[in-house]
């Protein structure tokens, strides 16, 4: 089993339709979760940081974590084409020092 | 901009060549790792180095060799590579410990090993 692990892509969604990108991990001792965009051939820039249980909406971006069932996702509302890239989602256990990424989940946003 | 450069952002290598890549932050952190992105796959940790110490080395082939000389660069020495080491390399910091465990990544240098 992956310690990290997302839903498989590529997902493709029409312009103006909410993206939904799920991430699951199987630390429980991870304290801080991110999802890092990153667009085709550049590198992972951080789009979303959450550490509490519960919603934090950044512009169009809604991230959610629950800690029971370990899982964090990311929802883009009113989808842009910009929006398509790749979407990595981190772990992190500040007792180990380590940081884990997903496989990621490729979107694309269609006009 | 975003606080760590990687030099060179592009670079071809025969197999018994040995270069090296470069990487700075200027956001005063105290850690920077290096990382592996090949098509298709997740990122590879390869190195850590924090408070300019290696802490973690997820059995790198030793044609792979980090030197961390004080906490702003990082470098990745190359030699005798292997056209599967074609990828991106990656560079990147971040503050530890703190309440946000945030890493900035560099542009990456994109290797091409012929």
């Amino acid at each position: 089993q992956k310690e990290v692990e997302q839903n498989s892509g590529p997902l493709s969604v029409p312009e103006g339709a909410i993206a939904s990108l799920n991430c699951t991990y199987s630390d429980r001792g991870s304290q801080s979760f991110f999802w890092y965009r990153q667009y085709s051939g550049k590198s992972p820039e951080l789009i979303m940081s959450i550490y509490s249980n519960g919603d934090k909406e950044d512009g169009r971006f809604t991230a959610q974590l629950n800690k029971a069932s370990q899982y964090v996702s990311l929802l883009i509302r009113d989808s842009q084409p910009s929006d398509s890239a790749t979407y990595l989602c981190a772990v992190y256990n500040t007792n180990a020092g380590k940081s884990t990424f997903g496989d990621g989940t490729t979107l694309t946003v269609k006009p | 901009e975003t606080g760590v450069t990687q030099t060179p952002r592009h670079l071809v290598m025969g197999m018994t060549n040995k270069k090296s890549l470069k990487c700075e932050q200027h956001l005063g952190h105290n850690a920077m790792y290096w990382y592996k992105q090949s098509a298709k796959k997740p990122l590879e940790l390869m190195f850590v180095y924090s408070l300019e110490e290696r802490v973690e080395n997820n059995s790198v082939p030793s044609r792979f060799s980090p030197e961390c000389p004080n906490s702003s660069h990082l470098f990745l020495h190359l030699h005798t590579l292997q056209p599967e080491d074609s990828a991106l390399y990656l560079c990147a910091s971040r503050q530890t410990p703190a309440t946000n465990e945030k890493l900035f990544f560099g542009s990456g240098t994109q290797l091409s090993v012929l």
